[in-house]
């Protein structure tokens, strides 16, 4: 079975802290991908990657960076958290082909104070 | 990018089937219906996918209609387990990746 972890499944932040989220996935898929998840806006892209070090911008790219220096583990960075970055945050990864499904992550739900 | 519309909830009997509508009437040629679901506080689970046959597996069913524009989802024998929110998303592509655009979806309730 694809199984794909991320680091916390709670944290409680500080405005103004750097917050790490990591994920890894253990079934060498290429693309990888975060997600913030808010009642009645749904799921939304924050960023993904398609390579190891290769990035792209989702729909909601601001406030946000990432990292991907190996296959299995991509990395979302809170620069400088703010209360507005309170959500549960999805990382979900998918190997390359037309029809393949993405799996997700347990989550992690971030409270910034 | 083709939009989904899905009804807010829905109630099925244990031990009965599920029927889960969602419409697509946007959909293009080449789009996959896919479906998901997201059991409370958890990471969405895939489900099934189809382009324009009906396709089964061993969570459940889904039949596409023959002009592509509504499709189905059936659990054919509800569980408990199975009350969570399912969402119903046509596949968007975008640059070198997969984006899934997820709705609201629908809150199935599964009772005794």
């Amino acid at each position: 079975d694809v199984k794909v972890t991320q680091s916390s499944r709670y944290l409680v932040k500080r405005t103004g802290e750097k917050v790490f989220l990591e994920c890894v996935q253990d079934m060498d898929h290429e693309n990888m991908f975060w997600y913030r998840q808010d009642p009645g806006l749904g799921l939304r892209l924050i960023y993904f990657s398609y390579d190891v070090k290769m990035k792209e911008k989702g729909d909601i790219p601001e406030g946000y960076s990432v990292s991907r220096e190996k296959k299995e583990r991509f990395s979302l960075i809170l620069e400088s958290a703010s209360t507005n970055q309170t959500s549960m945050y999805l990382c979900a990864s998918r190997p390359v082909g037309v029809e393949e499904t993405q799996y997700f992550g347990p989550g992690t739900r971030l409270l910034v104070l | 990018d083709a939009k989904t519309t899905q009804p807010p909830s829905m109630d099925c009997a244990e031990g009965r089937a599920a029927n889960l509508p969602c419409n697509h009437s946007t959909i293009s040629g080449n789009e996959y219906v896919y479906w998901y679901r997201q059991i409370h506080s958890q990471g969405p689970q895939y489900i099934i996918h189809g382009l324009k046959n009906n396709e089964t597996n061993e969570m459940a069913s889904l039949i596409i209609t023959e002009d592509r524009k509504s499709s189905t989802l059936i659990l054919p024998h509800a569980t408990l387990r199975d009350t969570a929110v399912y969402y119903c998303i046509v596949r968007v592509r975008t640059g070198g990746g997969n984006k899934l655009t997820f709705g609201t979806g629908t809150q199935l309730k599964v009772e005794l």
